[in-house]
């Protein structure tokens, strides 16, 4: 019964290549984010999707696309992967359309090599 | 805004003292706050919120003090636990953003 569930949790890739994350939510919230936190643990949102639609994309290159298929699931995929790109990536939810009491998923470490 | 520096902000306390952690924040248009309790290799965890309107807000353990005057955010974890340690997180939404802001975290130890 986990709420908010993400996959893989590790990915290690070299550079150049695409990659997929997948999260996943089953609390019926109608806003997903997927976040970004980098080796000094700093938190910052990528993107919001609020019923499939997106709200939020905060200046991120767009070699990451984020797809909402339907509301409770928002994958991220990432093409030609740098080395930057290295961080854990964290999918969250929250009811309402606004930012309040997000429940986020476990993550996903990449890795670029 | 952007965490500077290598290491996070330390609190140490005894085991079954209380614990005060502490968060600065600059937007006096913020108008939702939320802590988050991160353990190691898992995701942050909802603890607590307020809102701009309200001083304080008290849960099970936990109590958030929200001083808009001088911009200041705590979370005061009663009778720490062991299971207290991890980073903690205060996060601020500024009206209209309809976005989390993080602050830079507080790392949490628990002396036996």
């Amino acid at each position: 019964d986990t709420a908010v569930s993400q996959t893989p949790k590790y990915l290690v890739t070299q550079m150049g290549n695409d990659k997929s994350i997948k999260c996943e939510q089953n609390l019926g919230h109608d806003t997903m984010y997927w976040y970004k936190q980098d080796s000094k643990k700093f938190l910052k949102i990528m993107f919001s999707y609020n019923n499939k639609e997106l709200i939020i994309n905060e200046t991120v290159p767009n070699r990451f696309s984020p797809k909402s298929p339907d509301k409770a699931h928002l994958n991220l995929h990432i093409n030609s992967l740098e080395l930057g790109d290295s961080a854990v990536y964290f999918c969250a939810s929250s009811q309402g359309g606004g930012p309040w009491e997000q429940y986020f998923g476990p993550g996903t470490r990449l890795t670029v090599t | 805004g952007e965490s500077v520096g290598l290491h996070l902000p330390t609190l140490s306390v005894q085991e079954g003292d209380n614990s005060i952690i502490n968060c600065a924040y600059s937007n006096s248009a913020s108008d939702y706050f939320i802590w988050y309790k991160q353990e190691s290799g898992k995701g942050p965890q909802f603890i607590i919120d307020i809102r701009s309107n309200m001083d304080k807000r008290q849960g099970q353990r936990v109590t958030v003090l929200l001083n808009k005057t001088v911009k200041h955010l705590s979370l005061q974890i009663a009778a720490t636990q062991p299971g207290d340690s991890a980073v903690y997180f205060c996060a601020e939404n500024i009206r209209g953003a309809q976005k989390l802001v993080f602050g830079q975290g507080t790392r949490l130890t628990i002396n036996p």
